[in-house]
C-alpha cells in the first residue's frame, strides 16, 4: 500500500462543475503539498498547509490530520484547471527535507 | 526569478549511451532532489542530495550517479542508458519553511532510450 494515496486517479468534468480532488496518507507528516503538472510542463506547487484551510481563487485546499485526509476543491472549473494534480507529504522524524508523493489526479475539464 | 533550471528537456539516447543531466537552482538551497516520473507511479527519488558535499541514495538508484558540484548545481549521469530508464526526470531543491519543506521543481527532462 503507498503511503500517499490519491483518488480519483481520472476525472472529467464539465466548465462550471464544482471538483474534489481527495489525498489520504498513512505516515506522521509536518506538512501536505499540493502540486500542479499541466501536460508536458513542469510541476508547480498550489499549497503547503499544516491544518486547517487555504484558499487561493477559486482553490481550496483542506486537511484533517487526525483523519490523516487532505482534499483540494476547485470551484467554477475551467478547461483551464486541466492538469495532474498532485499530493505529497513531507513525513516527521526524517533526516531529510524529503517528499512523498502521491500517483496524482489527472484532470480534464471540458468546455 | 529563474528557479531551478533543468537541461536538456528532451533528449533520445540509444540503449549503453551516457549523458549527464543537469540542474541549477538560484535560491541559495542546501538540499537538491532528482526525482523520476512513470506513468501510473508517483514521483520517485533517484538521489538526494541534504546539503553541498554530500549526496546520498532514494528509492531508485540503480543506473546512475550524482554529483553535487557546489550549492548551485545538482547534476544526475547515466553512464550506460538503458530502455528502463525512459522517463521524465525532475530536479528539486527545497528549503525548510516554517518548520515544514517548501519544495521547487524544474521543468523537467524528457528521456527517451531506444
Amino acid at each position: 500500500k503507498n503511503e500517499v494515496e490519491q483518488s480519483p486517479q481520472n476525472l472529467t468534468a464539465q466548465e462550471g462543475e464544482f471538483i474534489t480532488i481527495n489525498c489520504s496518507y498513512s505516515v506522521g507528516i509536518s506538512a501536505l503539498h499540493w502540486l500542479q503538472q499541466h501536460p508536458g510542463g513542469g510541476i508547480v506547487s498550489l499549497f503547503m498547509l499544516s491544518s486547517g484551510k487555504k484558499k487561493h481563487g477559486r482553490l481550496i485546499a483542506t486537511i484533517n490530520i487526525q483523519e490523516k485526509h487532505s482534499s483540494l476543491h476547485i470551484t467554477a472549473s475551467h478547461p483551464r484547471d486541466s492538469a495532474v494534480y498532485i499530493c505529497a507529504v513531507s513525513q516527521t522524524g526524517g533526516a531529510t527535507n524529503k517528499l512523498i508523493f502521491g500517483t496524482g489526479t489527472l484532470l480534464a475539464v471540458q468546455p | 526569478n529563474a528557479g531551478v533550471t533543468q537541461t536538456p528537456k528532451f533528449q533520445v539516447l540509444k540503449t549503453g549511451q551516457s549523458m549527464t543531466l543537469q540542474c541549477a537552482q538560484d535560491m541559495n538551497h542546501n538540499s537538491m532532489y532528482w526525482y523520476r516520473q512513470d506513468p501510473g507511479m508517483g514521483l520517485r527519488l533517484i538521489y538526494y542530495s541534504a546539503s553541498e558535499g554530500t549526496t546520498d541514495k532514494g528509492e531508485v538508484p540503480n543506473g546512475y550517479n550524482v554529483s553535487r558540484l557546489n550549492k548551485r548545481e545538482f547534476s544526475l549521469r547515466l553512464e550506460s542508458a538503458a530502455p528502463s530508464q525512459t522517463s521524465v526526470y525532475f530536479c528539486a531543491s527545497s528549503t525548510r519553511t516554517g518548520g515544514y519543506t517548501e519544495a521547487f521543481f524544474g521543468q523537467g527532462t524528457r528521456l527517451t532510450v531506444v
